[in-house]
């Protein structure tokens, strides 16, 4: 299985600082990497797929870049409503596996 | 745009099984793809297999494999996770989600969850 590395493993920031959340494949995974955003006791959301692809209803302030081995999620703007856990999932291979998540704590 | 809800949280003993429903309302469910994720208590989420009832279609995480059954009926729209021999190491929430449209050949995001369900283990 495809191996997905996030860091850091815990992020502090204030509200209205720019965010970015590092995800890490073992291989090359082309583009078809998704990020979830999960609070305590919900299920994830989706927020985007295909690397940059933003879903529908996500805030504009999400993106996501890269391809390969690398990719970032970057939030711009962190609104209180953006402290989560966010976890990165590759789809090129069978089976599909995650990132061991990044918390976003209130610094 | 669909809707997953599933069946309510289970207490099981080691060495027994587990069935989880999830009933899917909404878009066609003959055409879903429903996934099943789970995650431990404070860890990550772990991919465990998909069932595309359209194509009889039935894929598991070779984890998983020989210990969970997916199956699904058309006729109440429902799709269910069946996982036997448990142990403790089993306690989590296990969630069925559905997976999205924009897929690579082998695998899947997912873009809809179902609001998850408590297994847990415990003698």
């Amino acid at each position: 299985d495809i191996q997905m590395t996030q860091s850091p493993s815990t992020l502090s920031a204030s509200v209205g600082d720019r965010v970015t959340i590092t995800c890490r494949a073992s291989q090359s995974i082309s583009g078809w990497l998704a990020w979830y955003q999960q609070k305590p006791g919900k299920a994830p959301k989706l927020l985007i797929y295909k690397a940059s692809t933003l879903h529908s209803g996500v805030p504009s302030r999400f993106s996501g870049s890269g391809s390969g081995t690398e990719f970032t999620l970057t939030i711009t703007g962190l609104q209180p409503d953006d402290f989560a856990t966010y976890y990165c999932q590759q789809y090129n291979s069978f089976s599909e596996t995650f990132g061991q998540g990044t918390k976003v704590e209130i610094k | 745009q669909v809707q997953l809800v599933q069946s309510g949280a289970e207490v099981k003993k080691p060495g027994s099984s587990v069935k989880v429903s999830c009933k899917a309302s909404g878009d066609s469910f003959n055409s879903q793809s429903i996934s099943w994720v789970r995650q431990a208590p404070g860890q990550g989420l772990e991919w465990m297999g998909r069932i595309i009832p359209m194509f009889d279609r039935i894929d598991y995480a070779q984890k998983f494999q020989g210990r969970v059954t997916l199956t699904a009926d058309e006729s109440t729209t429902t799709a269910f996770m069946e996982l036997s021999s448990l142990r403790s190491e089993d306690t989590a929430v296990y969630y069925c989600a559905r997976d999205g449209l924009g897929c690579s050949s082998t695998s899947c995001y997912v873009d809809q969850w179902g609001q998850g369900t408590l297994v847990t283990v415990s003698s």
